[in-house]
């Protein structure tokens, strides 16, 4: 099976840059794509191809992958960036995604 | 402006069956593939059903192949997901999204509905 492992949570100051990693096997091979779920809410987008952000997705957020790891980093964080976090991929046309993390911002 | 709205959602028992639909609007509906995603109470995303954007390719996880099965309509702009012998671990909201390049490798769902939600219960 393909899985994708995210680690439950992270913790950062307001104004401190936050890290989001996605690990799975033969990840290297495939795009990332992230979503923002902030609570009581929907999904959003806010990295796909690995590092491209949609319209309206601010700078400080940006995405990278390097071998079987995909990153997600907040710069500048703030209160409002407080959220679930889902990387996600395909494997066969069909989608996968991580557990989640949940950032907090202290 | 694009949007879809879920519906159909509701509490059923188990072994029963229920169609979602997810109406589109504010963009070309058959020229995008679309998918179901949902979420357990206090769980993650889990994707459960794909469909290409003419309707003559779908895909599913294991976990609900053959009891599930999604479908559109090109000309109502309409997204169903009829499930079927639904079970306690398939109560969870249930989102539709736009996919932006198909169900393909470097794709992603770049616009989700607000969900219904589907309760299986007795």
């Amino acid at each position: 099976s393909f899985d994708l492992t995210q680690a439950p949570s992270v913790s950062v100051s307001p104004g401190q840059t936050a890290t989001i990693i996605c690990s799975g096997n033969k990840l290297e091979n495939r795009y990332a794509s992230w979503y923002q779920q902030r609570p009581g809410q929907s999904p959003v987008l806010v990295i796909y191809r690995d590092a491209l952000r949609p319209p309206g997705i601010p700078e400080r957020f940006s995405g990278s992958s390097s071998g079987n790891t995909a990153t997600l980093t907040i710069t500048e964080t703030r209160a409002l960036d407080e959220a679930d976090y889902y990387c996600q991929t395909w494997v066969n046309n069909t989608g996968v995604f991580g557990g989640g993390t949940k950032l907090t911002v202290l | 402006e694009v949007q879809l709205l879920e519906s159909g959602g509701e509490l059923i028992q188990p072994g029963g069956s229920l169609r979602l639909s997810c109406a589109a609007s504010g963009f070309t509906f058959n020229n995008y593939a679309m998918t179901w995603v949902r979420q357990a109470p206090g769980k993650g995303l889990e994707w459960v059903a794909g469909i290409s954007g003419r309707g003559g390719g779908t895909y599913y996880p294991d976990s609900v192949k053959g009891r599930f099965t999604i479908s559109r309509d090109n000309s109502k702009n309409i997204l169903f997901l009829q499930m079927n012998s639904l079970r306690a671990d398939d109560t969870a909201v249930y989102y539709c999204a736009k996919t932006m390049f198909g169900l393909s490798h470097d794709s992603a769902f770049d616009m989700w509905g607000r969900g219904t939600v589907v309760t299986v219960s007795s």
